[in-house]
């Protein structure tokens, strides 16, 4: 157990819906970083947290958003879902600080189905 | 051209032999390498971190970089059923910096 929650762990949504998917760091973890990962993409880098300000973006579409709230935990909105957004999503925190030491602690993933 | 490029497999080798994992990657600046072990349905967990060119060992596991040549590599000594498993390398150009992985290659231990 890396001590990373998210939830849910499976969604079945509709093309053109929204959902949010919500992630817990490690105890006193202060980054916090959203990746995708599907067969073809790997694991994608989308958006990385610190201490509730952004810190990092990667090729996150313009369709999702996220932000981190004053308790740590955060929130990766997805909006007008199509079919290709269906993947796993990960979060993931890295131990207390802005420098990362390489380890990055993952949650088990929230698996989004886009039908 | 991707900034890390991996061979996803499936890789399969017999018990006990020693297994080779590589990736390539095009960033230059790229100084912190990892290796990273992925079960099915769980989420990647650290195996190696090293900082620029180099070698490291740990149990049986040792991660290679050559920045000269922009290839890094893990090998597995011995090798286990256990360790069957996908194995994602990851860079970041600082520890500040975004952490960029690649696609993971599968592999599996034949008992």
């Amino acid at each position: 157990d890396s001590g990373v929650t998210q939830t849910p762990k499976h969604l079945i949504t509709a093309t053109g819906q929204r959902v949010t998917l919500r992630c817990s760091p490690r105890s006193g973890d202060l980054s916090v970083y959203w990746y995708q990962q599907s067969l073809d993409q790997g694991l994608q880098f989308l958006i990385q947290y610190y201490n509730g300000e952004e810190r990092a973006k990667g090729n996150i579409l313009e369709r999702f958003s996220a932000q981190q709230f004053p308790d740590l935990h955060s929130e990766l909105n997805l909006s007008s879902l199509e079919l290709g957004d269906s993947a796993l999503y990960f979060c993931a925190s890295s131990v207390r600080g802005m420098l990362h030491t390489g380890e990055l602690f993952f949650g088990e993933g929230s698996r989004l189905t886009v039908l | 051209q991707k900034e890390v490029e991996q061979d996803p497999g499936p890789l399969s080798v017999p018990e006990g032999a020693i297994v080779s994992l590589n990736c390539t990657y095009s960033n230059s600046a790229f100084q912190y390498f990892m290796w990273y072990r992925q079960y099915s349905r769980k989420g990647p967990e650290l195996l190696m971190y090293t900082y620029s060119s180099g070698n490291k060992e740990d149990g049986r596991f040792t991660a290679q970089v050559d920045k000269s040549s922009k290839y890094i590599s893990l090998f597995i000594r011995d090798s286990q059923p256990s360790d069957s498993a996908t194995y994602l390398c990851a860079m970041s150009a600082s520890r500040d910096d975004k952490i960029i992985f690649g696609k993971g290659t599968r592999l599996h231990i034949l008992p």
